[in-house]
């Protein structure tokens, strides 16, 4: 099946500093990229949906200064927390689709990154 | 709003007990509805999915689910679990292929030998 390669599995950043994170589609184009971010005990919130040859479109409440989303080609999708603090420690995955998948709509998803900010 | 709800946060069985994991979703018109399973530090994986048809679907492991449209819900069933089954598992929900999924707030199952 599909693979997608999220990096890194885990970082741990000062408050103030900026982290990036890497979603990959191994074997297909990721036409769409989603990104997710899971709190502990709640559930998968959707932050943003890259579409290929747009701007990523973020959900209410996620601000795109703070997340910028790069779907920087159709294997690899970035998300930069920017200036992150303590709150911003959680849990985030993304998933990919590419033409055939959205079809038949299945997701395939990265392992995600526990981001710990100190 | 659209949600979905698993009842259980903590299962807790032991091998060859039978399972079953609750779903409900809140959401207008059609339905997808998908389980995903979570092995420790790995990807999420997808179980099962129903799309339309037969309400019974049968996804791989074993796992199985029905789709009751009257109670809004999909629950995950298995009839005799094992040690390997210990992860943390998933219901979500979308309305229109390709789309992003809600998916409740998982159900961690630990099975013991």
């Amino acid at each position: 099946g599909a693979v997608v390669s999220q990096h890194p599995s885990r970082v741990i950043c000062k408050s103030g500093t900026s982290v990036k994170i890497e979603c990959r589609s191994l074997d297909f184009q990721a036409t769409t990229m989603f990104w997710y971010r899971q709190f502990p005990k709640q559930s998968l919130m959707l932050m943003a949906t890259s579409n290929e040859g747009s701007k990523a479109t973020y959900e209410q409440g996620v601000e795109k200064d703070k997340f910028l989303i790069n779907h920087a080609s159709l294997t690899l999708s970035t998300l930069t927390v920017t200036s992150a603090h303590p709150e911003d420690s959680s849990f985030y995955i993304c998933s990919a689709l590419d033409r055939t998948s959205a079809a038949k709509n299945i997701q395939y998803f990265g392992a995600g990154t526990r981001l710990s900010v100190l | 709003a659209q949600s979905v709800s698993q009842h259980n946060h903590h299962v807790i069985l032991s091998e060859a007990a039978s399972l079953e994991l609750g779903c409900n979703y809140s959401y207008g018109g059609t339905v997808n509805l998908f389980w995903y399973v979570q092995y420790p530090g790995q990807h999420l994986q997808l179980l099962l999915k129903y799309f339309s048809g037969d309400p019974l679907v049968k996804g791989i492991k074993g796992f199985e689910a029905e789709f009751i449209k009257s109670k809004f819900s999909f629950n995950l069933r298995k009839p005799s679990v094992q040690w390997s089954d210990t992860a943390e598992y998933f219901c979500a929900v979308n309305n229109q292929a390709g789309t992003a999924l809600i998916f409740g707030k998982g159900t961690t199952l630990s099975v013991s030998s």
